[in-house]
């Protein structure tokens, strides 16, 4: 089965910087998607990484505050801009639709860790 | 409106005996999958099994079992023989529509293995 990796896994930043986090994949998969943990609190879809478009957000979510993108079939970023307090959270990158994996399955990376001062 | 709900904040559950995660769902899609994550402390998401909603069978991985109750739109995961590193957040997660690809997370459930 495919391996997922991020990077960084996690980070400390102060407020009002922007960190990238980027997602790999072992090989090609057809759908990725970026998700905020905030907290002691459940997973909430950010968007969807379309390749070779812009992003897909979610209700609450925007491109100039989450930035994504997804140059190819194997690898995304996502950007949390002029960061607050509130933004310390876990990232994760989910992929879909690898090859030999069962289709209707999102897999998961093992998450990065965000803690902003 | 909640489309997933875990009712169980926290379980405890002795080594190798059995247990039961609630989860109910809400939808009027008749095409949507269900699947369950564990979150241990490290943070990483791990799938578990997942039931579709045309499925005949209840879904089986090895000491996971899902109980798919259709009509009272439940899908409650069971655990059988619990184990020590069992103990970790569990998410109960919907999939809607055939086309759908959204997942749309329960609150979890943290369970802890008492040895």
């Amino acid at each position: 089965s495919a391996v997922i990796s991020q990077k960084p896994s996690r980070d400390i930043c102060q407020r009002g910087t922007s960190l990238t986090i980027q997602c790999q994949v072992d090989s090609q998969v057809t759908m990725m998607f970026w998700y905020r943990q905030q907290p002691g609190q459940s997973l909430t879809l950010i968007a969807t990484a379309n390749q070779g478009s812009e992003a897909t957000y979610e209700s609450g979510f925007v491109i100039d505050k989450f930035p994504i993108s997804r140059p190819n079939l194997t690898f995304s970023t996502l950007t949390v801009s002029n960061m607050s307090p509130e933004d310390s959270s876990i990232y994760l990158c989910s992929v879909l639709g690898a090859p030999g994996w069962a289709g209707e399955t999102q897999y998961f990376g093992p998450g990065t860790r965000l803690l902003v001062l | 409106a909640q489309k997933i709900t875990q009712t169980q904040p926290g379980m405890f559950v002795q080594e190798k005996e059995a247990v039961t995660l609630d989860c109910t769902y809400d939808t009027s899609d008749p095409s949507y999958g269900l699947f369950w994550y564990k979150q241990p402390s490290s943070g990483e998401m791990i799938f578990l099994i997942y039931q579709g909603s045309y499925d005949q069978q209840n879904a089986t991985e090895g000491r996971y079992s899902l109980n798919f109750q259709k009509a009272r739109k439940s899908a409650n995961l069971v655990i059988s023989a619990s184990q020590l590193g069992d103990s970790a957040m569990y998410f109960c997660a919907m999939r809607e529509g055939p086309g759908g690809n959204k997942l749309v997370f329960g609150a979890g459930t943290i369970l802890r293995v008492k040895s």
